[in-house]
């Protein structure tokens, strides 16, 4: 079965420090998202791809987080710098089409920021 | 008000028992509905889509109420491996994106 993948598992970080999360999509799924998820609660929309533009990043931190999908295929969310209130797992995913589509995760990277 | 709602739990049951989810959603233009499982530290997966006029697959069995504005889960036969949290996610039409509820934590027992 197809899978998003993500890199890397886990990151260990210092405040004030750069870090970058990567992301491949199932092939064929026009949709990406990015999500964060703290423990105990469910996963919160940073971005929204559909091809390589973004269609909703209403609740990306902009001073902060940035992400792209240059060639509408693969995607990279970065922090800058990073805060201790980023620690979080940061979850992709991927659709077939916006909405109707269930998501499709990758294992996450689980960042912990120090 | 939140768009999806549940209640967190934990519900501890026993080996063998029936249990029961609900999850309610806020806006009444919400058209697709999914239930997913997550496991401890894990990523959520697919668990099923919630059809109209409902649907079972195996020991599981989902269900939409439009007019209550609520979705059900129901898991009978509770099997160990069956102790996860469980999602509750809403599309709401006209929407770019699906909203996803807290969860709910289940711990079958032996």
């Amino acid at each position: 079965e197809a899978e998003v993948a993500q890199s890397p598992r886990y990151k260990i970080t210092e405040k004030s420090q750069a870090v970058a999360f990567w992301c491949d999509p199932i092939s064929g799924h026009a949709t990406l998202y990015w999500y964060r998820q703290i423990l105990g609660q469910g996963p919160e929309l940073l971005v929204q791809f559909q091809d390589e533009s973004v269609v909703d990043d209403s609740q990306l931190p902009k001073d902060r987080f940035s992400a792209e999908r240059l060639k509408g295929v693969d995607s990279t969310l970065k922090i800058q710098p990073a805060e201790l209130g980023d620690s979080a797992m940061y979850l992709c995913a991927s659709s077939l089409d916006r909405g109707n589509s269930p998501l499709h995760f990758g294992n996450g990277t689980r960042l912990t920021v120090t | 008000r939140k768009e999806v709602e549940q209640d967190p739990g934990p519900f501890n049951v026993p080996e063998g028992a029936t249990v029961a989810f609900n999850c309610t959603y806020s806006n009444s233009a919400s058209q697709s509905f999914f239930w997913y499982r997550q496991d401890c530290r894990k990523e959520p997966k697919l668990l099923m889509s919630v059809y109209s006029s409902g649907n079972e697959d195996g020991r599981f069995t989902a269900q939409l109420n439009r007019a209550s504005q609520y979705i059900s889960l129901l898991i009978r036969d509770s099997k160990l491996s069956d102790s996860a949290t469980y999602l509750c996610v809403v599309n709401r039409y006209g929407a770019n994106n699906l909203f996803f509820g807290t969860g709910t934590r289940l711990t079958v027992i032996p």
